[in-house]
């Protein structure tokens, strides 16, 4: 049982540049998360998904697009890499909304040059 | 707002000894609380929650946390400290946003063992 995966494991962009993050869930959950994790400030939600077909805006979406065309996959895309967006991104599902935890898969580490 | 406050960045032990890692917490509402474990390059794992049930929640790996709404804190603790343990642990509250539940993260505090 694989649980949440996300590649790819590291990337280094240039600025400017685009690429897309995918993860996949074999878990069935209807909710699924993006956030990005820096020193000292935890993890903030980028954008979420409430179930196939749907997205929402986190706490910071700017700079950053999602798709959930299949249940499974939660696609972020960065269209044009800033220095800002140099993180570790996590991606993260959950059950239901009500207070179920989350699972979260290993991370990408983005570094934009 | 809700939010959470997690009061030390590092906590250094020796390996059998107490663990304590301290957290508060603001919220309107009546919270729920977690704690998840981020062991080095890997994600979040949670390691237990409380929601309203019995303020003292047991997890896995031995570790419990008391919730205190008398003083608005929810500190994890272990009684004997072992290597594994050696991570980052986020405190969180959750927060429900136009019905959907969105979850407030700490700062993190980074969990150091020593033999």
């Amino acid at each position: 049982n694989a649980g949440v995966t996300q590649t790819p494991k590291f990337r280094v962009l240039k600025t400017g540049q685009s690429m897309t993050l995918l993860c996949a869930q074999d878990m069935n959950h209807e909710y699924m998360y993006w956030y990005r994790q820096d020193p000292g400030m935890g993890l903030r939600l980028i954008h979420y998904s409430v179930g196939e077909g749907t997205t929402a805006k986190g706490e910071v979406p700017d700079g950053y697009n999602v798709s959930r065309l299949k249940k499974q996959n939660f696609l972020l895309g960065l269209e044009s890499a800033a220095p800002s967006q140099t993180s570790v991104y996590f991606c993260a599902s959950s059950r239901d909304r009500e207070n179920s935890p989350l699972h979260f898969g290993n991370g990408t580490r983005l570094t934009v040059t | 707002a809700q939010s959470v406050t997690q009061l030390d960045s590092h906590v250094s032990v020796s390996e059998g000894t107490p663990v304590l890692l301290r957290c508060n917490y603001s919220s309107s509402y009546s919270p729920s609380l977690f704690w998840y474990v981020q062991h080095p390059n890997k994600g979040l794992q949670l390691l237990l929650k409380y929601t309203s049930a019995a303020t003292l929640v047991k997890g896995i790996n031995g570790f419990e946390a008391e919730f205190k709404k008398s003083e608005t804190s929810f500190h994890l603790t272990k009684p004997s400290a072992h290597m594994s343990d050696a991570a980052e642990y986020f405190c969180v509250v959750s927060v429900m946003n136009t019905g959907f539940q969105k979850l407030v993260f700490g700062t993190g505090t980074r969990l150091l063992v020593s033999p």
